[in-house]
């Protein structure tokens, strides 16, 4: 089956730097995204990993290995806003994205 | 970014009725558009995929005469749904997909409808 992997929830400081790992099974693979989304909002783009590597932009960084089926989603300089649920989404082999229940990031002061 | 508006944003309706939900892509031409469903602290539920000019291809599980998904036009995509009751009280989120976008199969999404069913 497909399955995605991520922490239910995690804390970090402001100012501080968090990294949200996720793995995931899926059948094929075309990419992954992560979305952050706000408590009673819509997800919106983050990032996009199609090949092995770190992608870097601004504050955000995320990376895949598509061998190991691992990316992870790296903040730095955290700020309040920041606080959100980060959701990692893989594509399989129908283009379909592949949902979990995301991470929660609390920012703390 | 592309823009991809919803409307109602909130909607309140009694047991029995229906209710429609629309979604527009406002800056480019979606091909394909998604509906899916979100319950409070749950992941995104995929309810349908659809194709400007053809049938929607729904999730296992979801009731296709329920949900009623229209895809008339590259642009709009409506869910409406039927006989409402107070379990399909959710968060409706659409999104939308389509070529010259930054990438083709990314998903541009709405802002959401919350329905309420009394």
């Amino acid at each position: 089956g497909q399955n995605i992997d991520q922490p239910t929830e995690m804390t970090a400081t402001e100012g501080a730097i968090v990294q949200i790992n996720c793995t995931y099974q899926t059948s094929g693979f075309n990419g992954l995204f992560w979305y952050q989304q706000h408590a009673g909002e819509a997800p919106t783009f983050l990032s996009y990993n199609v090949l092995d590597g770190l992608e870097e932009k601004g504050r955000f960084s995320s990376f895949l290995s598509r061998s190991k089926g691992y990316s992870y989603l790296l903040l730095k300089e955290l700020q309040m806003k920041d606080s959100a649920s980060y959701l990692c989404a893989p594509m399989d082999s129908n283009y379909q994205l592949i949902w979990g229940a995301g991470t929660k990031l609390i920012i703390k002061p | 970014g592309a823009v991809v508006s919803q409307h109602p944003s909130w909607v309140i309706c009694k047991s029995g009725t229906s209710v429609k939900i629309e979604c527009r892509s406002l800056d480019f031409q979606a091909t394909t558009m998604f509906w899916y469903r979100q319950f409070p602290k749950q992941s995104l539920m995929l309810m349908a995929t659809s194709n400007e000019g053809s049938k929607a291809t729904y999730e296992q599980g979801v009731e296709k005469d329920k949900f009623l998904i229209n895809h008339a036009s590259l642009t709009l995509s409506t869910l409406t749904v039927t006989s409402a009751h107070p379990e399909d009280s959710s968060f409706y989120i659409c999104s939308a997909s389509g070529s010259g976008k930054r990438f083709s199969y990314e998903q541009y999404f709405g802002p959401g409808t919350r329905l309420t069913v009394t």
